[in-house]
């Protein structure tokens, strides 16, 4: 069956440095991939996303690149802020149009940006 | 964009009594909601989906008589844990789809932690 696989966190970074979080995944046919945020007390809410190979999603300075041939999408921003501070799931659906499809979730990865 | 409120946020229950948790959809009529658990340093694991006015689809694994899902409502979906036990204690979230993207996307509520003890 499908599987994500994703960076451990949590992670602790400093205001403008680079973020890199980490995520593989494994399934059967051509899978849509997301990033999703959950900032304290919201629900989680799509970030980017991408429905084929080498497509990029970006969004509020976050990128990830749709990799089929190391079945990545790793997310990653060239300067954090604090206001990044959240979780991040990365996710794969089999559809892109997953409103009436499953996700498939990583475990998350806590992201904390000191000042 | 389209708002999914779950409420309670969290709450603590006695073994063996039974909690209810709801999803509405503030703003958009939900023809399908999702239910997702997740354990502790464990993916977001989905138990069921129901679609308006039909029974739920549980995953393979998932008591359904002990999960009951109820969605009666284009608005409101609400999960039921019957008889709660320690080992249910996790953060369950719910999603839902329907008019406000033509079905091609779902939105999440913020989740509910139950503590059983």
């Amino acid at each position: 069956g499908n599987s994500v696989t994703q960076m451990e966190g949590p992670v602790t970074l400093s205001e403008e440095a680079f973020l890199t979080i980490n995520c593989t995944y494994t399934a059967t046919g051509y899978p849509s991939l997301f990033w999703y945020v959950q900032y304290p007390g919201e629900g989680l809410q799509l970030l980017l996303k991408a429905t084929k190979a080498d497509d990029k999603g970006s969004n509020k300075g976050f990128e990830a690149t749709y990799r089929k041939e190391t079945t990545s999408f790793h997310l990653e921003k060239g300067s954090v802020q604090v206001s990044d501070s959240a979780v991040y799931f990365c996710a794969l659906s089999a559809s892109p149009n997953f409103g009436n499809e499953k996700l498939t979730f990583g475990t998350g990865t806590r992201l904390t940006i000191i000042p | 964009g389209a708002v999914v409120s779950q409420h309670p946020s969290w709450v603590i229950c006695k073994s063996g009594t039974s909690v209810k948790i709801e999803c509405r959809s503030l703003d958009f009529q939900a023809t399908t909601m999702f239910w997702y658990r997740q354990f502790p340093k464990q993916s977001l694991m989905l138990m069921a989906t129901s679609n308006e006015g039909s029974k739920a689809t549980y995953e393979q694994g998932v008591e359904k008589d002990k999960f009951l899902i109820n969605h009666a409502s284009l608005t409101l979906s609400t999960l039921t844990v019957t008889s709660a036990h320690p080992e249910d204690s996790s953060f369950y979230i719910c999603s839902a789809s329907g008019t406000a993207t033509m079905n091609t996307e779902a939105f999440f509520g913020q989740g509910t932690r139950l503590t059983v003890v």
